[in-house]
């Protein structure tokens, strides 16, 4: 159980353009997703945090406008990447706290892989 | 704030043991452990809720001083699969929604 998916696994696009990336909850509905950003050799840093039906919280440094989050169902969120430049080129991951998780445990995607170049 | 890890990296032999540790500035509600191999998502080993609780996991232990603010992660008679990146999440009590990563602890077992 507590399956986390996301596509594509890896993306390449050209500056400029934008990018979207799925993560979905795949045996349990999850209210809340979270979004990670991961620079090679370096920790994950959240980006925002995922609400169903409501607006994302985007934390602190995070451009609400350029990293587009939708949590439009219980077992989808989305992050788009818009205007892409090199600098955005990371690995994200997505996760979800299935609901009723008593201690909040988080469960990871297998990351989507961005470069742009 | 972004919890501390202390090593930053560690070399062992199969069989060595070690210990990983994790200490914030913040009061603490939680501290999660997860273990990241290249390329891959972390994956969740344990969350530690109060003070002094010690959760094992195979032969991976992890213990939380409530008080000093810092847990510690206790790898005993190291595998070869235990070599990746370990992570200490912590959330605060004052922001419990979310898990703060530390910078992670680089672990290689070595034959």
């Amino acid at each position: 159980g507590a399956v986390v998916s996301q596509h594509p696994s890896r993306v390449i696009c050209k500056s400029g353009t934008s990018v979207k990336i799925e993560c979905r909850s795949l045996d349990f509905q999850a209210t809340t997703m979270f979004w990670y950003r991961q620079f090679p050799k370096q920790s994950l840093m959240l980006m925002a945090t995922s609400n169903e039906g409501s607006k994302a919280t985007y934390e602190q440094g995070v451009e609400k406008d350029k990293f587009l989050i939708n949590h439009a169902s219980l077992t989808l969120s989305t992050l788009t990447v818009t205007s892409a430049h090199p600098e955005d080129s990371s690995f994200y991951i997505c996760s979800a706290r299935p609901p009723g998780a008593l201690y909040n445990e988080q469960f990871f995607g297998p990351g989507t892989r961005l470069t742009v170049l | 704030q972004q919890p501390v890890q202390s090593p930053q990296a560690v070399i062992l032999r199969e069989g060595e043991d070690a210990v990983i540790n994790c200490s914030s500035s913040k009061a603490l509600y939680s501290v999660h452990w997860y273990r990241q191999k290249h390329g891959e998502a972390p994956v969740f080993l344990m969350i530690l809720l109060k003070g002094g609780e010690q959760k094992g996991h195979e032969k991976i232990s992890a213990s939380f001083n409530e008080k000093k603010q810092q847990s510690s992660l206790y790898l005993t008679a190291s595998q070869l699969s235990y070599s990746g990146t370990y992570f200490c999440g912590t959330q605060s009590k004052t922001s419990y929604d979310k898990v703060i990563f530390g910078p992670g602890t680089s672990l290689s077992v070595i034959p």
